[in-house]
């Protein structure tokens, strides 16, 4: 059975650029969550969604992110105009219910 | 608001040595508490949880009991691994909402 599949794994790109970050969650979860991960900030929740309908976005860090889930099994997070600061690994995850999450790998950006 | 504290890291210790990671929280109501693992270049995985006061999560010889009186959920282990080496961190999910909150993460480094 697929876990939380992220894509893509790496990302590279110049300052200015846009970047957009894909996640496909576990098929019948009902939940999906945005995850940044720096050594200066730890784990951090960006934004979340139940039955693919924002629920907290009181994360995002500014009106640069923004993030969408179109149906059930795909959701994005988009980073317009990236910044070096941005730079981190994204994480993904899905759950049935308010329960136990699964992580997916992990998008790791870095912008120059 | 709600949060969750671990003890700092890293923690380096031989291989057979018993591990407690302390985690203590700050929550209303009553929360639900998560240990996941984070292994080197991939994404968090659970390791165990609890949902009520009193219970014991326990996977991998790894157990922590949800203490209501002293909020806490202290990480232990009585022989640890090499393989153990990975970055730990203690969570809580408040009673309402799927979000969860995250401590900084404690890394364990064990020694052969």
């Amino acid at each position: 059975d697929a876990g939380v599949i992220q894509s893509p794994r790496h990302e590279v790109t110049e300052m200015g650029q846009e970047v957009t970050l894909r996640c496909k969650p576990i098929s019948g979860h009902d939940y999906l969550f945005w995850y940044r991960q720096t050594m200066m900030r730890g784990l951090e929740l960006l934004i979340y969604f139940n039955n693919n309908v924002p629920i907290d976005d009181s994360g995002m860090p500014e009106d640069r992110f923004s993030a969408k889930m179109p149906n059930a099994s795909f959701s994005t997070l988009k980073i317009q105009p990236s910044e070096p600061r941005d730079s981190a690994v994204y994480f993904c995850a899905s759950s049935l219910a308010p329960d136990t999450q699964y992580f997916g790998p992990g998008t790791r950006l870095t912008v120059l | 608001g709600d949060s969750v504290t671990q003890m700092e890291g890293p923690v380096t210790l031989s291989e057979e040595a018993f591990l407690t990671i302390n985690c203590t929280y700050t929550a209303t109501g009553y929360p639900s508490l998560f240990w996941y693992v984070q292994y080197p270049g991939e994404g968090l995985q659970l390791l165990l949880k609890a949902t009520k006061a009193d219970d014991k999560g326990s996977n991998k010889g790894f157990e922590a009991t949800y203490r209501k009186e002293t909020t806490s959920f202290h990480l232990e282990k009585g022989s640890v691994q090499v393989s153990d080496s990975a970055v730990y961190f203690c969570a809580l999910r408040a009673n309402q909402g799927g979000k969860l909150i995250f401590g900084q993460g404690t890394e364990l480094s064990v020694k052969p």
